[in-house]
């Protein structure tokens, strides 16, 4: 079965200290990636996506992701978070052979202290 | 440039009434998504919809539940009779076309409380 799994549920860090969430799929085939954040009141925005190409992918506010095949996962990273990342963030699967369904993982909310 | 529109933005009513949620896609995207939010599921797929017709129900969790797009600019999500199980915040979004590589661009939701 397709799913996705964010392994970390609720992250709490201070300013300036850097952050990975884990994201691992189970999905045969083919994949579309995404992360998307939602802050507190507001509906989900994309941060970025990969569907081919270089696997270290460039998002808006300084966030990147690395997908790694051999691994089925698509990691979320950003060197230095500021108060303002306080979010809950999604990690998205989907095929690409498909027209349409997203899966998306439980979100990992991210607190950061100032 | 005007992004997913849903209202309204929040909706408390007794159990057993029949509740209407709207959506209105962004003006070219021929992909609509219903999704349900809770703390206990998450984001959960109830429907979606390419070129108007309906893809993938099987997220609807019950018969109560019903959706439709009777054109490319407006859907509505239907409950009757709700119940306050179905309490949640419920998004809707568009894609510009039918295939998963184009990114979801969501709505700002309707908090629905069910008394």
């Amino acid at each position: 079965a397709q799913s996705v799994s964010q392994h970390n549920h609720h992250v709490i860090l201070s300013e300036a200290a850097s952050l990975e969430l884990g994201c691992n799929y189970s999905y045969g085939g083919t994949v579309n990636l995404f992360w998307y954040v939602q802050y507190p009141g507001q509906h989900l925005q994309l941060l970025l996506k990969y569907f081919s190409g270089d696997p270290l992918v460039k998002g808006i506010k300084g966030f990147e992701a690395e997908f790694i095949k051999s691994k089925f996962s698509f990691n979320l990273r950003k060197p230095s978070v500021q108060w303002s990342d306080t979010a809950e963030y999604f990690c998205a699967v989907g095929g690409s052979s498909n027209t349409g369904k997203l899966i998306f993982g439980q979100g990992t909310t991210l607190q950061v202290k100032p | 440039d005007a992004g997913v529109i849903q209202s309204p933005r929040h909706e408390v009513t007794e159990m057993g009434q029949e509740v209407t949620l709207r959506c209105k896609p962004i003006s070219g995207h021929n992909s609509l998504f219903w999704y349900r939010q809770t703390m206990m599921r998450g984001l959960e797929l109830l429907i979606y919809f390419n070129n108007n017709v309906p893809i993938d129900d099987s997220g609807m969790p019950e018969d109560r539940f019903s959706a439709k797009m009777p054109n490319a600019s407006f859907s509505t999500l239907k409950i009757q009779p709700s119940e306050p199980r179905d309490s949640a915040v419920y998004f809707c979004a568009s894609r510009e076309r039918a295939m998963s590589n184009q990114p979801q661009h969501f709505g700002d939701g309707t908090r629905l409380s069910i008394l």
